[in-house]
């Protein structure tokens, strides 16, 4: 079955303790991103990746970090979360010929307190 | 003024209603065009793809209006499952990449 999967779901945290969220894509896409989503806002991107070891920074990249090593994974790295990275977060994938439909994780539902 | 706009409801509606929403978009050099579908904070999935010449696809309908810059959405015969909030997406070239925006939604409750 074609997915994005993302760990973990839900995370609730603390201030300043470094998390990674996973996401990996079994589609062999060449385009993925992040997105938070923030009641009123809407979804707004973090970062996103053209390729491996190609990565670049969306509208709201700071206090973020990404790595893109294999074409499948695409971790989200908080160093030093805090509380106004609260948010849902959702990891997407899309291929980069024809219409370009964009496949979303499940998303992470991320507290830091 | 937002690059994408969308009126946020909710609009409620009964069953059996025909429904439609606007989004327009800021950036005249928009290239591509969907509607994306999200179940209460679920994942967004594609709904659809807004074709220059309107596309049809059951009781939806999109159409695409280049010189007045929206994009609508048509749902006829309005279900209970049809209740969700209902993005706007927009692609467009920007500084040599492609760039995604997305509408904050417009919720809709159809009501049995």
């Amino acid at each position: 079955e074609a997915q994005v999967t993302q760990n973990p779901r839900y995370l609730i945290t603390v201030t300043g303790k470094k998390l990674t969220v996973t996401c990996s894509q079994n589609m062999n896409h060449e385009y993925m991103s992040w997105y938070r989503q923030d009641p009123g806002l809407g979804l707004r991107q973090i970062y996103y990746s053209m390729n491996v070891e190609v990565t670049d920074k969306g509208d709201v990249p700071e206090g973020y970090k990404v790595s893109r090593k294999e074409k499948r994974n695409f971790p989200l790295i908080l160093e030093s979360p805090s509380p106004n990275q609260t948010s849902l977060y959702f990891c997407a994938s899309r291929g980069t010929s024809g219409y370009y439909e964009q496949y979303f994780g499940p998303g992470t539902r991320l507290t830091v307190t | 003024r937002k690059e994408v706009e969308q009126d946020p409801g909710p609009f409620n509606v009964p069953e059996g209603a025909t429904v439609a929403f606007n989004c327009t978009y800021s950036n005249s050099a928009s290239q591509s065009f969907f509607w994306y579908r999200q179940d209460c904070r679920k994942e967004p999935k594609l709904l659809m793809s807004v074709y220059s010449s309107g596309n049809e696809d059951g009781r939806f309908t999109a159409q695409l209006n280049r010189a007045s810059q929206y994009i609508s959405l048509l749902i006829r015969d309005s279900k209970l499952s049809d209740s969700a909030t209902y993005l706007c997406v927009v692609r467009a070239f920007s500084g040599g990449y492609q760039k995604v925006t997305f509408g904050t939604g417009t919720k809709l409750q159809v009501i049995p």
